[in-house]
């Protein structure tokens, strides 16, 4: 199956700074999300973004389809930008998921 | 997007009991997908559950394990029997409502003691 790797796998930021996250996938793929999962598990669809570049306030994600990866850019990061965000492909009918990057920021 | 209501939060349980866990959509879905966390780890696919059929399960899961209902399009639920503390995980169900993308209830943490 299609295989999602995820880098870093841990990023620890200070209010204020900036991060980019990536998502590598291993085959084409007819979907691409980005998940936000809070403490308290609760998973927060971020961009549905199979190609392309989407902007969402702080955040952003870019899709670069035919070379199998994708960005996910936070910006000014906060407190609550804390927890573990997922990439998840969709090969056929079924999404796959990466491992995640755990994200601390601390104040 | 889909609104999904799930049912537990949470839950403790005794080992070689059964929790069911219920998912209710605000529109009607064709398919519906039950995911597992374990702790620390991503969201394993359990099985797919479409209306009027059998579920699809995945490669390590079976049907006695995790019994799945699919009543009708807006409604599933997942059985975990005969609890055993390696059980202990979250638990979440999913939908896909294109071209907004797949959403998930707000899980259910389920403690095994």
């Amino acid at each position: 199956g299609i295989q999602v790797e995820q880098s870093p796998p841990d990023l620890i930021l200070q209010e204020g700074a900036n991060s980019t996250l990536r998502c590598n996938f291993s085959d084409s793929v007819n979907n691409l999300q980005w998940f936000h999962q809070n403490p308290w598990g609760q998973l927060i669809n971020l961009f549905y973004i199979p190609s392309g570049t989407k902007q969402n306030g702080r955040l952003s994600a870019t899709t670069v389809a035919t070379e199998r990866y994708s960005l996910l850019y936070i910006s000014s990061s906060q407190t609550t930008d804390s927890g573990v965000y997922f990439c998840a492909v969709e090969s056929g009918y079924i999404p796959t998921f990466g491992r995640g990057t755990s994200l601390i920021v601390h104040p | 997007s889909a609104v999904i209501s799930q049912k537990p939060s949470r839950d403790i349980c005794q080992r070689g009991t059964s929790l069911t866990i219920q998912c209710q959509v605000d529109s009607q879905v064709t398919m519906m997908f039950w995911y597992r966390q374990q702790p620390g780890q991503s969201l394993t696919l359990i099985a797919t559950a479409n209306q009027g059929s059998e579920a699809t399960y995945e490669s390590g899961f079976v049907i006695d394990k995790f019994p799945i209902s699919r009543p009708n399009l807006t409604f599933s639920t997942l059985t975990v029997s005969n609890l055993s503390p390696e059980d202990s995980s979250i638990y979440l169900c999913s939908v896909d409502k294109t071209p907004y993308g797949y959403t998930f209830g707000s899980g259910t943490r389920l403690t095994v003691v």
